[in-house]
């Protein structure tokens, strides 16, 4: 059975940072590609990143140069490193592969 | 990047057909966008529907269906239940040297 678990989101001070997990079960993490989802409060779904078995990675503009996705073959997990946070970064966090997508983890950037 | 457009809200009757649309601000959309329906009730995540247009996961219900309809793509809800009633949401994938993909603006179904 696929299985995705979000890890790592929290309270961050605007300017911060912070390293979302995602440790998958079920299938190989370095095989697929994997990508990035996020939610404001109220609002619709965003796509932000992905990366591509051969180790490609692309972003949406909004997060470009600010956020950078990686994974730990090792460990069978997908990383999301968030720097310089804003407000409007506030958001469920979620990872997906393909079809397959984890129950989110929280981000809140306030001070 | 792109900008997919999808209707605000519907108002289904329950045992009624809906459909709902993606469009793309880039042109029509193509089966190249392998385009993806997602299913969002309020406190939980999103559930895949549909994905390369037309294909169903395992869970989804028979009396949902996916296609390209007059350069979008298109989701029709056929006999509306209840627990139907959600937001939905469409992904659609754009190519090339630096590809990226984009969520549709949602649409809220009401089966009333």
């Amino acid at each position: 059975e696929v299985q995705l678990l979000e890890s790592g989101g929290g309270l961050v001070q605007p300017g911060g940072s912070l390293r979302l997990s995602c440790a998958a079960s079920g299938f190989t993490v370095s095989s697929n590609y994997m990508t990035w989802v996020r939610q404001a409060p109220g609002k619709g779904l965003e796509w932000l990143s992905v990366l591509y078995s051969g180790d490609s990675k692309y972003y949406a503009d909004s997060v470009k140069g600010r956020f950078i996705t990686s994974r730990d073959n090792s460990k069978n997990t997908l990383y999301l490193q968030m720097n310089s946070l804003r407000a409007e970064d506030t958001a469920v966090y979620y990872c997906a592969r393909g079809r397959d997508w984890g129950q989110g983890t929280l981000v809140t950037v306030s001070s | 990047q792109a900008v997919v457009t999808q209707e605000p809200s519907l108002t289904v009757s329950p045992g009624g057909t809906v459909t709902l649309t993606c469009g793309s601000s880039t042109g029509p959309v193509t089966s190249g966008h392998y385009p993806y329906w997602f299913q969002q009730k309020p406190g939980q995540a999103p559930m895949t529907l549909i994905y390369d247009t037309s294909n169903k996961d395992s869970w989804t219900p028979a009396r949902f269906s996916g296609s390209l309809l007059g350069g979008k793509a298109a989701l029709t809800l056929s006999g509306a239940q209840p627990e139907d009633e959600a937001d939905y949401y469409c992904l659609l994938f754009y190519g090339g040297a630096r590809p990226y993909s984009v969520f549709g603006t949602g649409t809220k179904v009401t089966v009333l």
